[in-house]
């Protein structure tokens, strides 16, 4: 089966420390998102990439970093600069071929603070 | 910023009931998108409407687009504690990929 597949679904992270979420897609899109979601709240986007090797910084790109060096991982590295890392981080992806495309979403990797 | 606002934050109905929710958005649109997100999970697709349709069914669920009032609704007929679920609207200005997702709406179906 076909879909987005987000790893591991709960990490914990200590003081000062760098984590990094995965994400893996076999639907052979070409767009990768990831996305914060707070209590309550609805998706900010932190970064994206609409090919391989290129990325662009979204809404709250502070205190992150991403790379896409195959066209099927999007991994997500949560700094210790970002203050506030605790949400639900939500990976997406799309056909970056027309802008009428939904986005397929995986489970999402709830992240708190030891 | 939010382009997308949902309306009403949390609707609380009984199973049978017709649901209906609203999405504003503030700049000119490509396409609106609505999803669903059962609690824990990922958000799951439901339709995408496009700036010039103005209604769109998928089953039990119809969606209007009525771009002079930068405004969306949502209505899911004949619900069912299944539906129960946060709703999210999701704007496309049509510059890039990027989509734009409100607070969302949190649908409570009481069997």
């Amino acid at each position: 089966d076909g879909g987005i597949t987000q790893s591991p679904k709960y990490l914990f992270r200590k003081e000062g420390q760098n984590v990094t979420l995965s994400c893996e897609q076999n639907l052979n899109h070409d767009a990768m998102y990831w996305y914060r979601q707070d209590p309550g709240q609805g998706l900010r986007l932190i970064y994206y990439s609409q090919i391989v090797n290129d990325f662009q910084k979204g809404d709250i790109a502070e205190g992150y970093s991403v790379s896409r060096e195959k066209k099927e991982s999007f991994p997500l590295t949560v700094t210790s600069a970002q203050k506030n890392p605790t949400a639900f981080y939500l990976c997406a992806s799309n056909n970056g071929r027309s802008s009428n495309q939904p986005q397929h979403f995986g489970d999402g990797t709830r992240l708190s603070i030891l | 910023s939010q382009q997308g606002e949902e309306d009403p934050q949390a609707l609380s109905i009984q199973e049978g009931e017709n649901a209906t929710m609203n999405c504003s958005y503030k700049t000119s649109i490509n396409n609106l998108q609505w999803y669903r997100q059962n609690s824990g999970r990922g958000l799951v697709h439901l339709i995408l409407i496009r700036s010039n349709e103005r209604e769109k069914h998928s089953g039990r669920l119809r969606v209007t687009l009525d771009t002079s009032k930068k405004s969306s609704s949502l209505l899911i007929t004949a619900s069912r504690a299944a539906d129960t679920a946060s709703y999210f609207c999701a704007t496309n200005r049509g510059d890039g990929q990027n989509f734009v997702f409100g607070p969302g709406t949190r649908l409570s179906v009481l069997p």
